[in-house]
């Protein structure tokens, strides 16, 4: 079975200091996982995605993420934050179980960003 | 731009009604999906079709049905709405997932339409 997990439901930062937000997964075998963003009342754009190739996946918007299997880990990272960058950030995990094709998104995690 | 569009983009109704929202997917993609995003329940998938036919059931209530025409557009009919009904719903579109190499492709999300049940 597949499932994915944010750690942090809200994240602050300052404009211009590092941004992490953490995912972990779980898959029996290798999976597919994707980063969105949604901005307020918006729809979700798709940030970066990990199919298997590189582990250091870059993204839209100065992010990237790093696929660790040995730490089941797929975290965003920025290396500078911006005030544009305050949004809801999704991690997704996508593959088969028993068959059926799922596309299972996490909680979600509210980045703040402080002037 | 995803390339996916959904109408209306807000609706208001009252409790006991029915409503249709309407997707559009990226052209040439043949799957189409369907979210409910609730402040209490976060992102809920509802169901999946592809190419005209149900390919996958999630969190749908029985008051609530789809379906995909030969366009390949596609309906979310909720009727009998709640209060709790409120909410904001995603369509997304991909290729195939069932394709080999399909699930490594995202699905790309419209701009939602905001329900509003008084």
């Amino acid at each position: 079975a597949q499932s994915v997990t944010q750690l942090d439901s809200h994240v602050s930062v300052s404009e211009g200091t590092p941004v992490l937000l953490r995912c972990n997964y779980s898959s029996s075998y290798s999976p597919s996982l994707f980063w969105y963003v949604q901005h307020p009342n918006k729809g979700l754009q798709l940030l970066l995605k990990y199919t298997s190739a590189a582990t250091l996946v870059k993204g839209i918007n100065g992010f990237e993420a790093e696929f660790k299997k040995s730490e089941t880990s797929f975290h965003l990272t920025k290396p500078s934050a911006h005030m544009s960058d305050a949004a809801e950030y999704f991690c997704v995990v996508s593959g088969f179980t028993s068959g059926t094709y799922k596309y299972i998104f996490g909680t979600g995690t509210r980045l703040k960003v402080l002037a | 731009d995803s390339g996916v569009t959904q109408t209306p983009k807000h609706l208001i109704t009252a409790t006991g009604q029915r409503v249709t929202l309407r997707c559009s997917p990226r052209s040439g993609d043949l799957s189409v999906y369907w979210y409910q995003q609730s402040l209490d329940q976060g992102l809920q998938f509802l169901i999946q079709y592809y190419n005209g036919e149900e390919r996958a059931k999630g969190n749908i209530l029985e008051r609530f049905s789809a379906q995909q025409f030969p366009d390949l557009h596609s309906e979310l009919n909720l009727s009998s709405l709640e209060l709790g009904d409120s909410a904001l719903y995603f369509c997304a579109s991909s290729v195939d997932p069932m394709r080999r190499a399909g699930q490594k492709h995202e699905q790309f999300f419209g701009p939602g339409t905001r329900l509003t049940v008084l």
